[in-house]
């Protein structure tokens, strides 16, 4: 099966310009997750999706940041405006069902560059 | 707060030794997961951990899970290059499915 699509896999931009990535999940896959990588780090979660219901949005900056997940498929993360600090990774996973204890399955990511 | 920490972060080694990394987190959870990164690539999944006691091999990785210590080890066999590549555990913070990660380890295996 196809594994987690991203686009684009690279962006450079200037700062307070807007930027939008895109997944695209594993068929089937119900729960989708966007996650930031800084450099050196582990990812950390920024949204989680149940089909189209974003059930923890916690550690998203909801200021600059929204995410859509409309279909309950495809899901698009939108950053406005871009900060220098937003330079990193931007990870989306996806797992099948909901329970804890499921495996999730990393896309290549977005690597984001803000100047 | 759910926090996950990993030790060593940075390892070098020579092939064909071994060596361990350890992963200790902080709050109850019987399951933990390691993945593997690869420079500029994405996490793929090495191993699910689900029970006090899990051990599960692949290769020349060994991982395994002590629940009531609240503490992972990932083993490496006789190293090979291929081997080169960060490290991470995860572990679910309650049951949201949200992963907490650890800092990761970054294994340089040299010839």
């Amino acid at each position: 099966e196809a594994g987690v699509v991203q686009s684009p896999r690279y962006k450079i931009i200037e700062k307070k310009q807007p930027v939008a990535f895109w997944c695209n999940p594993i068929s089937g896959h119900n729960t989708l997750y966007w996650y930031l990588q800084n450099l050196g780090q582990g990812p950390e979660l920024l949204i989680r999706y149940e089909n189209e219901e974003a059930v923890d949005d916690s550690q998203l900056p909801k200021d600059r940041f929204s995410a859509e997940r409309l279909k309950g498929v495809d899901s698009t993360l939108k950053i406005q405006p871009a900060e220098l600090g937003d330079s990193a990774v931007y990870l989306c996973a996806c797992s099948k069902g909901t329970e804890a204890q499921e495996t999730q399955y990393f896309g290549p990511g977005t690597r984001l560059l803000v100047l | 707060e759910l926090k996950v920490e990993q030790n060593p972060l940075f390892l070098s080694m020579q092939e064909g030794k071994n060596y361990t990394i350890y992963c200790n987190y902080s709050t109850t959870s019987d399951r933990l997961y390691w993945y593997r990164q690869d420079p500029g690539k994405s996490l793929e999944s090495l191993f699910v951990l689900l029970s006090n006691g899990a051990v599960k091999q692949e290769g020349r990785l060994m991982a395994s899970l002590d629940t009531k210590a609240r503490l992972s080890t990932l083993h490496i066999t006789a190293a090979v290059h291929d081997l080169s590549a960060t490290y991470f555990c995860a572990v679910p913070s309650g049951n949201t499915g949200k992963l907490i990660f650890g800092q990761g380890t970054t294994l340089q295996v040299k010839p």
